[in-house]
């Protein structure tokens, strides 16, 4: 069985750094071809897709986040940690993590974490 | 690339709701869809276009073409009420991409 789990801070300040980690179970980030992603929904509001990392170290940032953002991994902790700088309250919202699945032509996330709710607020 | 979504869909109970995702050209590409439940995180409810993930029903089913994707669910029920997005992925630049959300009511 697949799982993951994200932890973290429930309230930073304007202007600090968040850090979150993103533990999982049921697959190993060493294999080839697996990948974890983080997506944020602020409340009330739409998906957004953050960052992806690869087994092989490869990173993807979303571009309007890019400057920001700091995605890394630890397999022997099974364990992928996302950094974002300069917190605001427009990043309020819960944080997800999730295993990127992939097929022919394709990406998805399946299956995802319960998320945490990230406030930002002096 | 950029996924547009109607953000409201109402169908009766036992209807058939259609929830549309366009994009420039989408029908090139593969169309994922997820459903939301307040307090819950997303499920993938059809992937790549119009295959279905274990313990999914038959009713939920998708469609893509030209510019547009479609998923419906068939003899809707109370419990399908939710928010559904759809997301495909950018292959020119490796990213993923989430459309803004569409809310199903059940009447």
């Amino acid at each position: 069985q697949i799982t993951l789990k994200e932890s973290g801070p429930t309230l930073v300040k304007p202007t600090q750094t968040l850090t979150l980690t993103c533990t999982f179970s049921g697959f190993s980030l060493s294999t080839s071809g697996v990948g974890v992603g983080w997506i944020r929904q602020p409340p009330g509001k739409a998906l957004e897709w953050v960052a992806l990392i690869y087994w092989n170290e490869d990173k993807r940032y979303s571009p309007s986040l890019k400057s920001r953002l700091t995605i890394t991994k630890d397999p022997s902790k099974n364990q992928v940690v996302l950094t974002m700088t300069n917190m605001d309250p427009v990043d309020t919202g819960t944080y997800y993590c999730a295993l990127d699945q992939a097929t022919p032509g394709s990406y998805w996330f399946h299956p995802w974490g319960q998320g945490t709710l990230v406030t930002v607020s002096s | 690339y950029v996924l547009t979504q109607p953000p409201s869909v109402s169908v009766a109970p036992g209807q058939t709701a259609r929830i549309t995702c366009g994009g420039n050209n989408i029908g090139s590409k593969s169309v994922h869809w997820y459903q939301q439940k307040p307090g819950q995180a997303p499920v993938v409810v059809v992937y790549d276009d119009s295959d279905r993930p274990s313990g999914i029903p038959e009713r939920f089913s998708g469609s893509n073409s030209g510019n547009a994707a479609t998923l419906t669910i068939s003899r809707v029920e109370a419990g399908d009420e939710a928010d559904y997005y759809c997301q495909v992925w950018d292959s020119s630049s490796d990213h993923r991409v989430f459309g803004g959300g569409t809310k199903l009511t059940v009447l």
